[in-house]
């Protein structure tokens, strides 16, 4: 398996509700990532998690928490989220450090109403 | 601070023409090095990567990218382009010792006419 999955794809919400993003990956890699790009922009950085801890937050807004709950799997919780944060939200893994790159997954296009 | 300047925003080019996209970085170190191909709405595909080495490596689809430390670039080449090549194309710097962070470019977005 040499893949990112992410699910869902895509994912409409209002400003008041709770939604989860899900990645996973059975790659054996120990580092993963939660980026945002926005439209005709390039991917930022959100958050970095390497051996299942939290080890770089962006300043990234309350309002998203990531969660890593195993080696395999990062979440990334979405509450009380603006019409700004739309955007698709991409998620990566690599096997320790940058030797091999990132694999990135296909995305979730989130929209904000 | 780490910078990554993707100068073409749009490149057209003929299928079956060549092409070189551009990149140049800032960085205090010879930096990891990364090309990176996406399709609309989709997520990226690493095309190819350094960090040491033979200063030319060969990617996958046909790409090569050559490192030139005096000039900061790490520019991305195709001797024939086709068609389906169309996409935008992110150059990024890889981090180590900010957790393994990339900073990408703005991208270039390459179309291709028949």
């Amino acid at each position: 398996d040499t893949e990112v999955t992410q699910t869902p794809k895509h994912l409409v919400m209002g400003m008041t509700n709770k939604k989860s993003l899900k990645c996973e990956q059975h790659m054996g890699h120990r580092a993963m990532y939660w980026y945002k790009q926005k439209a005709k922009k390039p991917p930022e950085l959100m958050f970095v998690y390497s051996y299942e801890k939290l080890s770089i937050n962006e300043s990234v807004p309350s309002r998203f928490s990531p969660e890593c709950p195993n080696s395999s799997l990062l979440n990334l919780h979405l509450h009380a989220l603006q019409p700004e944060d739309s955007a698709l939200y991409l998620c990566a893994s690599s096997l320790r450090d940058l030797s091999d790159g990132y694999t990135f997954g296909s995305g979730t296009r989130l929209t904000v109403v | 601070a780490q910078s990554v300047t993707q100068p073409d925003i749009h490149i057209t080019v003929s299928e079956g023409a060549s092409l070189e996209l551009r990149c140049n970085y800032s960085y205090g170190a010879t930096p990891y090095l990364f090309w990176y191909v996406q399709s609309p709405g989709q997520g990226l595909q690493l095309l190819l990567k350094y960090f040491s080495g033979d200063t030319l490596v060969q990617g996958i689809k046909g790409f090569e990218a050559e490192f030139k430390r005096s000039q900061s670039s790490f520019n991305l080449r195709k001797p024939s382009v086709h068609w389906s090549d169309a996409a935008e194309y992110f150059c990024a710097v890889g981090l180590m010792e900010y957790g393994n962070k990339l900073v990408f470019g703005a991208g270039t977005i390459l179309r291709v006419k028949s």
